[in-house]
C-alpha cells in the first residue's frame, strides 16, 4: 500500500529540546493530518491541516502544511518526557474519498 | 459522544489457527470502518476499509478477511493464522463525508497479535 516518506525515523532527544520532523510525498493532498501514538495504544490526532501554506498551533506542537501540497511538517517546542510517541503524518488524496495515506512514523524518546 | 471499542487487547494464537477480532463504534451512524496493521517498529498498513454494512474493500492481499454484519460492527478473520499475521491490529472510524474537512480517524485501543 501507498504510504508517505517521514523523516526522521527516530529521533532522541534531551528534555527542553525543539523537534522537528516532515513529511513528504509525490502526490498533492488536500488535508493533512498529524497523530501521536503513545506506546500499545491507538494513534490520537494532534493537529489537521486544510489549507496550502496553512500554519496550525496546538499548545507546543506547531504543524504547517507545505504550498506545494505535497509536504508538511510538525514542530514541537520545549519537549517533555511525555512527548514520547511515535508520531504519524497522514493525508487525504481526494475530495471524493476519506481515505487517509500514514507516513511511516517518526519514533520520539526525550531524556530528563 | 462516539467511542469505538476493540477486544481482545491482547491474544496470542498458535499458526494455523482461527482469529476473530471484533470493533463496534458507538454514538454514531453509518461510519466509515476501517481495519488497519501495525508490524513492530512499522508504519500502519489499511487492511480493509467499509462504507457500509456488507461493503468491505480490501487494500492488500493478504491472509486475512473481514466483515461488516451490522453497522457499527467490523470483524477481522483469518481461518488460518500465519507467523507473518503477528502485529497491531487497529480499527478506525470516521463520518462519511468529513474527510474533506480532515476531521480524520478516531482509532481504538489496538489488539497485540502474537502467532506463534
Amino acid at each position: 500500500g501507498q504510504q508517505l516518506n517521514q523523516s526522521p525515523q527516530s529521533m532522541f532527544i534531551q528534555e527542553g529540546e525543539d523537534v522537528s520532523m516532515n513529511c513528504t510525498s509525490s502526490s498533492i493532498f488536500n488535508t493533512w493530518l498529524w497523530y501521536k501514538q503513545d506506546p500499545g495504544e491507538g494513534p490520537v490526532l494532534l493537529i489537521a491541516l486544510y489549507k496550502a501554506g496553512e500554519l496550525t498551533s496546538n499548545g507546543r506542537l506547531t504543524a504547517q502544511f507545505g504550498i506545494t501540497r505535497k509536504d508538511s511538517f510538525l514542530n514541537i517546542s520545549a519537549s517533555i518526557p511525555s512527548d514520547v510517541g511515535i508520531y504519524f503524518c497522514a493525508g487525504q488524496l481526494g475530495y471524493n474519498t476519506d481515505k487517509l495515506i500514514f507516513g511511516t512514523g517518526t519514533r520520539l524518546q526525550v531524556f530528563p | 459522544s462516539q467511542t469505538i471499542h476493540q477486544w481482545p487487547a491482547t491474544l496470542v494464537q498458535p499458526v494455523g489457527s482461527p482469529l476473530s477480532l471484533e470493533c463496534t463504534v458507538e454514538g454514531t451512524s453509518n461510519p466509515n470502518l476501517y481495519w488497519y496493521r501495525q508490524a513492530a517498529g512499522r508504519g500502519l498498513q489499511l487492511l480493509f476499509y467499509s462504507v457500509g454494512i456488507g461493503q468491505i474493500s480490501s487494500e492488500v492481499p493478504q491472509n486475512l478477511s473481514a466483515s461488516r454484519p451490522q453497522d457499527r460492527q467490523f470483524i477481522l478473520s483469518s481461518k488460518k493464522l500465519l507467523l507473518s499475521d503477528s502485529g497491531f491490529y487497529l480499527c478506525a472510524w470516521s463520518v462519511p463525508g468529513q474527510g474533506t474537512r480532515g476531521y480524520g480517524y478516531t482509532f481504538g485501543s489496538g489488539t497485540r497479535l502474537t502467532v506463534v
